[in-house]
């Protein structure tokens, strides 16, 4: 499985874009990267997934460069309760497959 | 929207003692599993079940420890002899097939369980 790097840590303010950027310098031809956001005391919840270039949905956008070695998760004017962990995941999309999660990073939003 | 439920969402138990942590998958998922997390650190996955059998499982699930899907709708965590170190959040989370979507597993709101 590769091994994913990411910010311990990020602080940001309401309203503002929040930027996290994950390393995985030996991700494979058929891993994807997935984004988990986790609140406390609850389970982790996808955020989005991709395999290339660029990729945005409701919450989020994805944003892969051609060698896929990094990718970086957008949140586009956050509020207080996008404070949570976040995490970046690479791996297959095969459905039985095991989610393999780092430390995150905890992003807190302050007012 | 479906979602995956857990009971009961606090388990004190003594150590020795059997529990049996409990979860509702999401109705028409196939493939079943469960993470702990331990205060303060990251999520950590104990195993896979599709099937009704065993498909992945972690270092961490050693014996003490079962899965079981008894009536196809409960999937069960069973910790026949809980240790202190045991003690931590259970997360049961569930996918449906392979064929289109994201494959995200949907995970449960956790059991936390405190081993004294």
């Amino acid at each position: 499985l590769a091994k994913t790097t990411q910010p311990i840590s990020m602080d940001s303010y309401e309203g503002q874009e929040v930027n996290i950027t994950c390393s995985h310098n030996n991700i494979a031809t058929n891993d994807y990267i997935t984004w988990y956001q986790q609140f406390p005391s609850q389970g982790p919840r996808f955020i989005i997934q991709g395999y290339k270039t660029k990729v945005t949905n409701e919450v989020a956008s994805l944003f892969i460069p051609a060698d896929r070695k990094s990718s970086t998760l957008s949140l586009p004017r956050v509020s207080l309760s996008d404070t949570a962990v976040y995490y970046c995941l690479v791996g297959p999309k095969a459905a039985g497959n095991k989610l393999t999660f780092g430390g995150g990073t905890r992003v807190l939003v302050k007012p | 929207e479906p979602e995956v439920t857990q009971t009961p969402s606090h388990q004190v138990t003594q150590m020795g003692q059997e529990v049996i942590l409990r979860c509702v998958p999401i109705s028409n998922h196939l493939y079943f599993y469960w993470y702990r997390q331990i205060l303060g650190q990251k999520v950590e996955f104990l195993v896979s079940f599709y099937n009704n059998e065993i498909s992945e499982k972690s270092e961490i699930f050693d014996d003490q420890f079962s899965v079981e899907r008894p009536d196809g709708s409960n999937f069960t965590l069973k910790i026949r002899s809980t240790k202190l170190e045991d003690s931590a959040m259970y997360f049961c989370a569930s996918r449906g097939s392979t064929s289109g979507g994201d494959g995200e597993q949907f995970f449960g709101p956790g059991t936390r369980l405190t081993v004294l």
